[in-house]
């Protein structure tokens, strides 16, 4: 399944599925592009991460995606665990001050 | 061994009183920070401290007031409480700023 960041929406899939998050990010000059993870009751983990100089990367069972035309990062995750339910967020930054911009959440639940 | 470690996790307290949440990082991170999440996920940016020096102040009301004794310590200190700063507080570090930020596991304030 896929969703459309930046408010909070769910995204609902079946276990062994594979999901795609997505995020439209706001500034043009973003340089550096990070994934987190949020389960329920814990902090954002860092999942991966890309620069503005590549338009994929992989890690294990995920990837991004970057496509800097139309301001579009995505995350995908292969084979969809229930370990995988969570708030995931992407964040940018840019300029001197290197300041992270996030963006609001997409929840992931999981169905067995 | 925890990274970045904050306490306390859980924090019931009166209007009008006044409270402190603590935070240490072992990473050797230059870089720390004091998150605010809402109920609806959004994460927002208090403060952020670079080798002490505060670099980010974003708008946040006057009571809150962080303190960074040493690079490893960047404690958060609320006066006068209200029940709208109720929420979760993270707190953070990163090597330098805009690397990648590794979270606490929170503290939950509830303002009564």
């Amino acid at each position: 399944g896929e969703s459309v960041g930046l408010h909070l929406p769910t995204l609902s899939v079946q276990e062994g599925d594979n999901s795609i998050i997505n995020c439209a990010y706001s500034n043009s000059a973003s340089d550096y592009f990070i994934w987190y993870k949020q389960e329920s009751g814990k902090g954002p983990q860092f999942i991966i991460d890309i620069r503005s100089n590549m338009d994929k990367r992989q890690g294990q069972r995920v990837t991004v995606l970057l496509n800097k035309t139309v301001k579009h990062l995505s995350l995908q995750i292969a084979a969809t665990q229930p370990g995988d339910s969570a708030v995931y967020f992407c964040a940018e930054t840019a300029g001197n001050n290197r300041k992270l911009i996030w963006g609001l959440g997409t929840s992931l639940a999981v169905n067995p | 061994d925890t990274a970045v470690s904050q306490t306390p996790k859980y924090l019931v307290t009166q209007m009008g009183n006044d409270k402190s949440i603590k935070c240490e990082q072992n990473l050797g991170h230059d870089t720390m920070y004091w998150y605010k999440q809402d109920s609806k996920k959004f994460l927002k940016i208090m403060f952020s401290y670079n080798n002490k020096e505060l670099i980010i102040n974003e708008t946040v009301p006057n009571r809150f007031s962080p303190k960074s004794p040493d690079k490893a310590h960047l404690n958060l200190h609320i006066n006068s409480l209200e029940l709208g700063d109720s929420a979760v507080y993270f707190c953070a570090s990163s090597p330098s700023a805009g690397n990648t930020i590794y979270f606490g596991e929170g503290s939950w304030l509830t303002v009564v």
